[in-house]
């Protein structure tokens, strides 16, 4: 069964701090997306990479970075965390023209 | 341009009744649609997917969709919840790209 495992569930940080969500695939798949989970306003994607150290903005970019060194692997930047950036974080990965995986999420508070 | 509507917010339902969720896309090509469950504090799970074929398609926990071009709909349906059911559905539609678009989901509250 595929895993896909985010570093944290909860995480708490400030305002300005510069914040790295970490998140892991065990299958070997080429694609790997962030999204952000808002009440009323679904899944929103952040950015999303089709292989090792290229990356593709999706529709909602602004205020983060990505980076995908090792294909498992793909992190998600806040580079300057703004209390508007408070939300859950799914992260997900497939193979080409297949189903997403997600995995559990994490929580995200601003001060 | 591609989108996914859920046009139900949210949905309560009798444990032991019928249920239906709709879904309607916007795509221009045959599209690939998928159904995917979240239950509170979790990530996505996917319920069942079409590609091609049969349009009635089955998944998993009892449920079932139905791809109707016409309409341009992908109906979730199950013919008995149960109390574990309740938790927020999400359909998507995956574009050519790689790049899914997904619902503002309906959130399923399961009564006694």
């Amino acid at each position: 069964d595929v895993k896909v495992t985010q570093s944290s569930r909860y995480l708490v940080k400030r305002t300005g701090e510069k914040v790295f969500l970490e998140c892991v695939q065990d299958m070997d798949h080429e694609n790997m997306f962030w999204y952000r989970q808002d009440p009323g306003l679904g899944l929103r994607l952040i950015y999303f990479s089709y292989d090792v150290k290229m990356k593709e903005k999706g529709d909602i970019p602004e205020g983060y970075s990505v980076s995908r060194e090792k294909k498992e692997r793909f992190s998600l930047i806040l580079e300057s965390a703004s209390t508007n950036q408070t939300s859950m974080y799914l992260c997900a990965s497939s193979l080409k023209i297949q189903p997403q995986h997600f995995g559990d999420g994490t929580r995200l508070s601003i001060l | 341009a591609q989108s996914v509507t859920q046009p139900d917010i949210h949905i309560t339902v009798s444990e032991g009744a019928s249920l239906e969720l709709r879904c309607n896309y916007s795509y221009g090509a045959t599209p690939y649609l998928f159904w995917y469950v979240q239950s509170p504090g979790q990530g996505l799970q996917l319920l069942l997917k079409y590609f091609s074929g049969d349009t009635l398609v089955q998944g998993i926990k009892g449920f079932e969709a139905e791809f109707k071009r016409s309409q341009s709909s992908f109906n979730l349906r199950k013919p008995s919840v149960h109390w574990s059911d309740a938790a927020e559905y999400f359909c998507a539609v995956l574009h050519t790209g790689n790049q899914f678009y997904f619902g503002t989901g309906t959130s399923l509250t399961v009564i006694p």
